[in-house]
């Protein structure tokens, strides 16, 4: 067990949809990262919070969103749904602000976009 | 954009055999790290490696850094069976993560 819990587990939702993930870092992690993970793409970094700040931007859709709120905890925002956004979602933590610490990854969400 | 390139994509290998997986990078960076990946599950991190010439050892598994080479390897020594997963690298270019293709790696007992 990581310490990063992620809901929902698994979540099925149409085209067109909007669906929130949910992300708890470990306690005391202050940044928390977002990824996808697809067999098309495989792994893709979508976007990093530093302490309720946006750090880093990777291969987030503009349909996309997240944010990190004052407890720390993030949320991943998705919107107009694709087939093509089924996929893994992950978040991860770390204690710093730069990516040289060790993250953790929380179970995933499995989204299915029908 | 940065492209890691991973390779065997797949490898099988006898228990008690040695190999070494490769990752690539198209642009300059000290930061990379490797991750296992078992079926179904999420990522879990081995290590992180930030400087050239870095070198660092968990059990059977041990990882390394050229920087100059843009090269890092992951080397498995004596595999077992529990070694059975997916292993990835992933290179950190201003705080985003750019992953390669990852590496199966099968231990046949």
């Amino acid at each position: 067990d990581s310490g990063v819990t992620q809901t929902p587990k698994h979540l099925i939702t149409a085209t067109g949809q909007r669906v929130t993930l949910r992300c708890s870092p470990r306690s005391g992690d202050l940044s928390v990262y977002w990824y996808q993970q697809s067999l098309d793409q495989g792994l893709q970094f979508l976007i990093q919070y530093y302490n309720g700040e946006e750090r880093a931007k990777g291969n987030i859709l503009e349909r996309f969103s997240a944010q990190q709120f004052p407890d720390l905890h993030s949320e991943l925002n998705l919107s107009s749904l694709e087939l093509g956004d089924s996929a893994l979602y992950f978040c991860a933590s770390s204690g710093g602000g730069g990516g040289q610490e060790t993250q953790y990854f929380g179970p995933g969400t499995r989204l299915l976009v029908l | 954009e940065l492209k890691v390139e991973q390779n065997p994509l797949f490898l099988s290998m006898q228990e008690g055999k040695n190999y070494t997986i490769y990752c690539n990078y198209s642009t300059t960076s000290d930061r990379l790290y490797w991750y296992r990946q078992d079926p179904g599950k999420s990522l879990e991190s081995l290590f992180v490696l930030l400087s050239n010439g870095a070198v660092k050892q968990e059990g059977r598994l041990m990882a390394s850094l050229d920087t100059k080479a843009r090269l890092s390897t992951l080397h498995i020594t004596a595999a077992v069976h529990d070694l059975s997963a997916t292993y990835f690298c992933a290179v950190d270019m201003g705080h985003q993560f750019y992953f390669g293709t990852g590496t199966s790696l099968t231990v046949i007992p």
